[in-house]
């Protein structure tokens, strides 16, 4: 069965500099992995995925993703990080088929300014 | 676009105590999921619809829960009766095919209190 790890609970960065929130998975096949962000008291709003081609995918908001099999890992990276990003991160992932999406336990994001 | 729609936002009830949380998905997605979401956890899934049938709901526990999306659009998901720990945020998600790389996109969720 497919399982998500994000090693951070809290991630705390001051506005401007980079960030990056740590994604690892597990999977059978190959991955299809997501990327969502939540503000309290609302839904998950969906950032990027990963489905195939170029290992490094653009989102939303100026956030990307690297994913890399080696490491079976696809974390959150954005260049400069803003005050209004501060929120939790959930990442991702399924199996290839009908398979259910597997979250994270989630990353919990301040940036500081 | 409009997106995912639920009701209510928030509900309050006494343990054994039942309660009903209505989804409307995004108009022409075939695929609708719900998930409960435990404070300080990711979202686990419940049960998924593809149009008006349940494609999983391993998860769901059938004793007390209950969801039916009868003419393939809107759905609502069954507590009867509640207890301590269903308290949670119940989202809805809905998606065009519900399969591979498909997004999956979220609505607000409904807060329940179980007391």
């Amino acid at each position: 069965a497919q399982s998500v790890a994000q090693p951070e609970d809290q991630v705390n960065v001051a506005e401007g500099n980079p960030l990056t929130v740590k994604c690892t998975y597990s999977v059978s096949g190959n991955p299809y992995l997501f990327w969502y962000v939540q503000y309290p008291n609302r839904g998950l709003q969906f950032l990027l995925k990963y489905i195939t081609g170029d290992n490094l995918v653009k989102g939303s908001y100026g956030f990307e993703a690297e994913f890399n099999k080696s490491q079976t890992s696809f974390h959150l990276k954005k260049p400069s990080a803003l005050v209004s990003d501060s929120a939790l991160y959930f990442c991702a992932v399924r199996d290839a088929g009908n398979t259910p999406l597997v979250f994270g336990k989630g990353t919990r994001l301040s940036v500081i300014a | 676009e409009a997106g995912v729609a639920q009701s209510p936002r928030y509900k309050i009830i006494e343990k054994r105590q039942s309660v009903a949380f209505w989804c409307n998905p995004i108009s022409g997605h075939a695929t609708l999921y719900w998930y409960q979401q435990i404070l300080g956890q990711g979202p686990k899934l419940l049960i998924q619809f593809q149009n008006n049938g349940v494609v999983d709901d391993s998860q769901l526990p059938k004793d007390r829960f209950s969801a039916e999306r009868l003419k393939g659009v809107d759905s609502t998901l069954k507590i009867q009766p509640a207890k301590l720990e269903d308290s949670a945020v119940y989202l809805c998600a809905s998606s065009s095919s519900g399969r591979d790389g498909d997004t999956q996109y979220f609505g607000p969720g409904t807060r329940l209190t179980v007391l």
